[in-house]
């Protein structure tokens, strides 16, 4: 069956550490995967998007690296602060997928402490 | 910026009501989308539209109806509502030509008693 599993577990870490989530995937042809935040009681919003022929992208203190042979995706956000503290979701799109459809991830729960 | 609004941030309906969600997308984007999240379940999709009057079923349409008469603005629509239709309900919207990227509305919390 097809499956996007990030860990359930929230993610606790110290204040300056580098966080790094993960998200792995099965029977999926990936056309490229996002990483989106989520606040609570608010919408997701867009972080970064790789492709599926790209090996890491970079966005000021985030990273994400995409693996298409072991299925997988990291998310790294160095010098951690509390502010980034919530719910990370990664949302992969099928190539069969079309219109731009995501399929979303359950996400991982981030808490920086100071 | 783009916006995305959603008519309301909490609902409370009754078993059997009809319900109307209303989302308004202001960057004159093509696609718009419904999904519901859930705790443990992630963002599933309801339904797609990709331009007025087009429409599409996502993974889990049942129970769901949705109506796009002009391009800003997407309904949906729960018939008869019932208890496991409460949730989060997310709207979002994407350009077509850069459409990668989606813009999501705040949320619209629904009880069904």
């Amino acid at each position: 069956s097809q499956k996007i599993e990030q860990n359930s577990e929230a993610l606790n870490i110290q204040e300056g550490k580098t966080a790094t989530l993960t998200c792995n995937y099965t029977n999926y042809s990936p056309a490229y995967l996002q990483w989106y935040r989520q606040d609570p009681g608010r919408g997701p919003v867009f972080l970064l998007l790789i492709r599926e022929n790209e090996k890491e992208k970079r966005k000021e203190r985030l990273k994400v690296t995409f693996d298409t042979t072991l299925k997988q995706s990291l998310f790294h956000i160095t010098a951690s602060q509390p502010a980034d503290s919530a719910t990370y979701l990664c949302a992969l799109a099928p190539i069969s997928g079309g219109y731009n459809k995501l399929i979303f991830g359950a996400g991982t729960r981030l808490a920086v402490h100071p | 910026d783009v916006k995305v609004t959603q008519s309301s941030r909490y609902l409370v309906k009754r078993t059997g009501e009809k319900v109307f969600l209303e989302c308004v997308q202001d960057m004159d984007h093509e696609n718009m989308f419904w999904y519901r999240q859930d705790p443990g379940l992630g963002l599933r999709l309801i339904y797609f539209s990709y331009d007025v009057k087009m429409k599409e079923k996502g993974d889990i349409p049942e129970g769901y109806s949705v109506s796009r008469e002009k391009k800003e603005r997407f309904s949906l629509i729960l018939e008869s509502a019932s208890t496991n239709q409460t949730s989060m309900y997310l709207c979002a919207s994407s350009d077509l030509a850069g459409g990668e990227t989606q813009y999501f509305g705040p949320g619209t919390r629904l009880l069904v008693l």
